[in-house]
């Protein structure tokens, strides 16, 4: 079981916007402003698409962003594309257990 | 720009010990935090471990007892030793540079090597 809760799935048609939700704790998610969230499409390694809550890297399309409340962090991708297909993973830092934690993924599936 | 390539076996016997290597080319491995990260087959992606370029270490509880991760400045590689493995460490095996400092810790992973699949059989 993730430290970090995301649902399994997610799907929305092309020029659609979703949001893939991760739901920590104030250990998490909620006491700290490192979340990230990774793209990861079938057979390559994760991409980090938002760091910080809300900080896109050089490279990354303005159509994704990040947001937090509490202990649940956000991302949603606006203008859905086919290229967007692939799992997302969110990460925060933690003063819990262990120092970093993944969510469990969620798939998206551009219908 | 900075490129990572985890090196290998891909293929590691039950109770041996599991050694990857990961050269950090195209820039310093100085003043980083470099991690390591593992996905098993289908599943999600699990926190390995990181170092910083100083060699302050942190690892998950889960694998700690396992684990060492080490760091050669000078070869600009950093390294991960699982010992006495099992069926249930076989994943490809990710090493990842992070946006971090030794001011702010562990921040994000911006970037990855390829992975390298390791696979533990007899």
């Amino acid at each position: 079981q993730s430290a970090l809760t995301q649902p399994a799935s997610v799907s929305g048609s092309p020029g659609q916007s979703i949001t893939i939700s991760c739901t920590g704790t104030s250990s998490d998610v909620g006491g700290y402003n490192y979340v990230s969230w990774y793209q990861q499409q079938p057979g390559k390694a994760p991409k980090l698409m938002i760091y910080e809550v809300s900080n896109r890297p050089s490279g990354v399309s303005n159509r994704f962003s990040g947001s937090k409340s509490g202990n649940t962090a956000s991302l949603t991708i606006s203008g859905l594309q086919a290229e967007d297909e692939g799992d997302y993973y969110c990460s925060s830092f933690s003063s819990s257990v262990t120092l970093v934690v993944f969510g469990g993924g969620t798939k998206l599936t551009v219908l | 720009q900075v490129q990572l390539q985890e090196s290998g076996p891909g293929l590691v016997k039950p109770s041996d010990t599991l050694s990857l290597t990961c050269t950090v080319s195209g820039g310093s491995i100085s003043g980083h935090y470099w991690s390591w990260v593992r996905q098993s087959p289908g599943k999600g992606l699990e926190w390995i471990g990181c170092i910083y370029s100083s060699g302050n270490t942190n690892y998950s509880p889960s694998l700690k007892s396992r684990l060492s991760i080490s760091v050669d400045t000078s070869k600009n590689q950093f390294s991960l030793r699982l010992n006495s493995v099992t069926a249930a460490d076989t994943a490809v095996y990710y090493c990842a540079r992070d946006l971090g400092d030794i001011l702010t810790g562990p921040d994000a992973l911006d970037i990855w090597g390829h992975g390298t699949m390791v696979t533990v059989s007899p």
